[in-house]
Parts: structure tokens; sequence; C-alpha cells
């Protein structure tokens, strides 16, 4: 069964410092790899997804992630945290199956605290 | 382009009465979801629509939850009779479907509470 593990359930960085997110999955196939942000009272917003091709992916907000197929990892990092980037993370794993529909499993969040 | 709508915002109830929840999709967006998010949790797929028939509805608790896309557009999700396990934020999301089915976008969210 498709899952998703984000080991660190909250993690508090100062701003300017770098950040990385950890995430976990199992899937049989080359899995679709998402990471989602949301913010306090907001729905989530897709930062970055991984579908094949190039490991390593850029996304919005400064964000990027890469995908290790040998370790199961596709870790969210950025260079540098700036305050408005506490929020909440999910990292989330997608399969299209009948060719014409997908659902999303999502891992059970990071909380990301910034020290002024 | 206007979001994805939600309403009410919160809803307490007490346990076994019922509660309903709207969702208003982006314009043109095939795909609609209901996901529930447990607090320290995350999002979990409760029902999903292609246009007005259910794709997915496999975690969907029958027995006490309902949801209808009756025109394609709309969609209302029923609780009846509420649990206390049922409190969460339900959030509901829609795509354009088919390759595309990733890019989600999410509403805001109902939060409910049940006492």
């Amino acid at each position: 069964a498709q899952s998703v593990t984000q080991p660190d359930i909250h993690i508090t960085v100062s701003e300017g410092a770098s950040l990385e997110l950890r995430c976990n999955y199992s899937y049989g196939a080359t899995p679709y790899l998402f990471w989602y942000v949301q913010s306090p009272g907001q729905g989530l917003q897709l930062l970055l997804k991984y579908f094949s091709g190039d490991t390593l992916v850029q996304g919005i907000k400064g964000f990027e992630a890469e995908f290790k197929r040998s370790q199961s990892s596709f870790n969210l990092r950025k260079p540098s945290v700036h305050w408005s980037d506490a929020a909440e993370y999910f990292c989330a794993v997608g399969a299209l199956y009948g060719g014409s529909q997908g659902n999303l499993i999502f891992g059970k969040g990071t909380k990301l605290s910034v020290k002024p | 382009e206007a979001g994805v709508a939600q309403s009410p915002r919160y809803k307490i109830i007490e346990k076994r009465q019922s509660v309903a929840f709207w969702c208003n999709p982006i314009s043109g967006h095939a795909t609609l979801y209901w996901y529930q998010q447990i607090l320290g949790q995350g999002p979990k797929l409760l029902i999903q629509f292609q246009n007005n028939g259910v794709v997915d509805d496999s975690q969907l608790p029958k027995d006490r939850f309902s949801a209808e896309r009756l025109k394609g557009v709309d969609s209302t999700l029923k609780i009846q009779p509420a649990k206390l396990e049922d409190s969460a934020v339900y959030l509901c999301a829609s795509s354009l479907g088919g390759e595309r089915f990733h890019e989600q976008y999410f509403g805001p969210g109902t939060r409910l509470t049940v006492t």
C-alpha cells in the first residue's frame, strides 16, 4: 500500500538559515511526489512536484526537492528561510490510475517555526 | 480567478446531530475532492467526484457520511449522526482532473467541532 512518512513533527529554524524537511514514501512503482504548504486557516497550496526526469525539482517560493529512488525519499529544501515560510508542510504521493484519474496520499505533516 | 469556496468556515454541534458542508469548486474543474484532516494528521481523501459521478468513495464512512454533486458543480458533504471522532477540518479541493489530478486547489476548509 502507498504511504508517506514525515519523521519530523515540528522543526524550528532561525530566519536566514537553511531548511530540509524529510519525506519517505512507500510505493510499488515510480511515484508522483508532491510537497504542499498549509498556512494557518488556509487550504493547501502546491509547492512543487516530481513526475519523472531530473531528480532535482524547483518549486515556488524558492523551494526545491530531490527525489532519491534508492532511499525512497523526497526531501524539501530551502537555502535561506524567511519568517513567512512558517507553516505546515505536507509531502504527498500520488498515482494516476486508469489513465484518467488520480488521487493523493498525504503524510502527517511537519510544522515549521521560524525564529527571528 | 475565484478559488474554491467553502461554507461554513466553523461549525460546532453536539454528537448525534447532523451537519452539512458546502463547496463550490473553481469554474471548469471537473474533479472535486472532499478530504478530512484530523488535528495532527495530513488530509485523508473521503470522496472524489468526476463531474457528478463518484470515482472513489472507499474511505467514506457510508453509515453516517454522504456526499453529492448533483449538477457536476457544487457539492455537499453531510454527516448524520455526528460522532466525537468526526471533529476535524473538512477540505474541499478541485482540479481539472486527468493527468493534472495533482494540481488540486484547496478551499479554506470547514472546522467541525463535535461536543
